[in-house]
């Protein structure tokens, strides 16, 4: 089956702009979280949706939203994008709020310049 | 705030030689969770270990579970090239369930010299 797909893959934006990213997850998966991973930092927990309702948030400003349609894409959108916000933003599924497993996508690479 | 702290940050090794990682919590975890990413690649999970005590192998690789549940170890026998990549920890903190509860550990990573 297919994986978890990504879109995009690659992305530049200016500063100040922004941005959203989606993510599709595996066939059937309902649970979709989102994670920032920098090379200071390591992974981040973003937020995890389940069946179009916002589970859990980590500590990320306001202008990082998201949410999950009833097909469970999902999407994350950041907005007034700074600098720092630059990184690989990844989306992981799983089928069901507290699956032990998580599958990841391959990601999209955010640079803001 | 609560941390997963993961040791060392990078080993080089000669092919044959074993590795090991380590993952401390100043606190009581929920579960722990092992997952490897290849270069430029996503992480993939490994395994979960939940109980206290806890030992799992797969193949080449034997994951602990500490009996206080505040550390963990990923223990690799003659490492080989397949295995470069980075392994992350990720205690679960709470009981939620959810991936939200997971605190990552920075990562080790591993680069074998054939």
């Amino acid at each position: 089956k297919a994986g978890v797909t990504q879109t995009p893959r690659y992305l530049i934006k200016t500063r100040g702009q922004q941005v959203t990213l989606s993510c599709s997850p595996i066939s059937g998966h309902r649970s979709v979280s989102w994670y920032q991973q920098t090379p200071g930092q390591g992974l981040q927990f973003l937020f995890e949706y389940f069946s179009e309702t916002q589970r859990n948030k980590g500590n990320f400003p306001g202008r990082f939203s998201g949410r999950q349609f009833s097909n469970s894409r999902s999407e994350m959108n950041v907005s007034t994008l700074e600098l720092g916000d630059s990184a690989l933003y990844l989306c992981a599924s799983s089928l069901a709020a507290g699956s032990a497993e998580a599958f990841f996508g391959q990601g999209t690479r955010l640079t803001v310049v | 705030g609560q941390q997963v702290m993961q040791i060392p940050q990078y080993q080089h090794v000669q092919e044959g030689e074993d590795f090991t990682t380590y993952c401390n919590s100043s606190t009581t975890l929920s579960n722990i969770q092992w997952y490897k990413q290849r270069p430029g690649g996503h992480p993939v999970f490994l395994i979960q270990l939940v109980k206290s005590g806890e030992v799992k192998k797969q193949k080449r690789l034997t994951f602990q579970f500490g009996e206080a549940k505040k550390n963990s170890s990923l223990h690799i026998t003659a490492t080989q090239t397949t295995d470069v990549g980075t392994y992350f920890c990720a205690g679960g903190v709470g009981y939620g369930g959810s991936q939200g509860n997971l605190i990552f550990g920075k990562g080790t990573k591993l680069s074998v010299k054939p």
